[in-house]
């Protein structure tokens, strides 16, 4: 049940685009379409921001989006905006009904 | 409005055991399989456990087997998690979270369980 590998910190400038990685095995990432990202607020409960990869709930602006490739799953938010700056965690599921997130990453807003 | 409000939480010495609740509304609680995520001070989220939609089937972490059990009232809306030779290392914020679409789509707003002497 490791956590999977996201950096700790990213950061773009206003309008601009970032990514974050979240890298994991062939057991968990890479053997399922089963990954989701979810952004936190400093004090606040996390919110989902994409599931099955690359799905976006209702309400979740389509500056954001998901895709897989291999073992690593990524979220690229584009045309940052200030209210973007917050924590970002990726979750797979991990199979033998075991789940995992990633350590998370704080995204700066330049 | 969809919902999910924890309660239980506090400090409790080494050892000691401490029941969490979470309740829920606006939607119907026995369609849906729920879980216990916790977060330690200014650390990342980790998955703690899990239960099926009718309570047959409940899942555990490592690092709580055996010390933690989660349980669910159907007819309350209810979820609970019985944690039992709590250690330093299980505090935390936990946050009792609905399950839909291989992701968790609602969140509640965390209790904080400290295990301190």
């Amino acid at each position: 049940q490791s956590a999977l590998t996201q950096p700790p910190s990213a950061s773009g400038s206003l309008g601009q685009s970032v990514t974050i990685s979240c890298t994991g095995t062939s057991s968990d990432v890479g053997g399922y379409n089963h990954v989701s990202w979810y952004e936190q607020h400093p004090g606040k409960a996390p919110k989902l921001m994409i599931y099955e990869v690359n799905k976006r709930p209702s309400g979740v602006p389509d500056r954001f989006s998901g895709s897989k490739s291999g073992n690593t799953a990524s979220l690229t938010v584009s045309g940052l905006q200030a209210e973007d700056e917050a924590d970002y965690y990726c979750s797979s599921y991990a199979g033998n009904n075991i789940w995992v997130f990633g350590g998370g990453t704080k995204l700066t807003v330049l | 409005e969809v919902q999910l409000v924890e309660s239980g939480g506090g400090l409790v010495q080494p050892g000691g055991s401490l029941r969490l609740s979470c309740a829920a509304s606006g939607f119907t609680f026995s369609g849906y399989w729920m879980y216990w995520v916790r977060q330690a001070p200014g650390k990342g989220l980790v998955w703690v456990s899990h239960i099926s939609s009718d309570g047959s089937r409940p899942s555990y972490a490592d690092s709580v087997k055996g010390r933690f059990t989660i349980s669910r009232d159907n007819a309350k809306n209810t979820l609970y998690v019985q944690m039992n030779i709590l250690r330093a290392e299980d505090t935390a914020v936990y946050y009792c979270v609905r399950q839909t679409s291989w992701a968790f789509d609602i969140w509640g707003q965390g209790t904080m369980v400290t295990v301190s002497s």
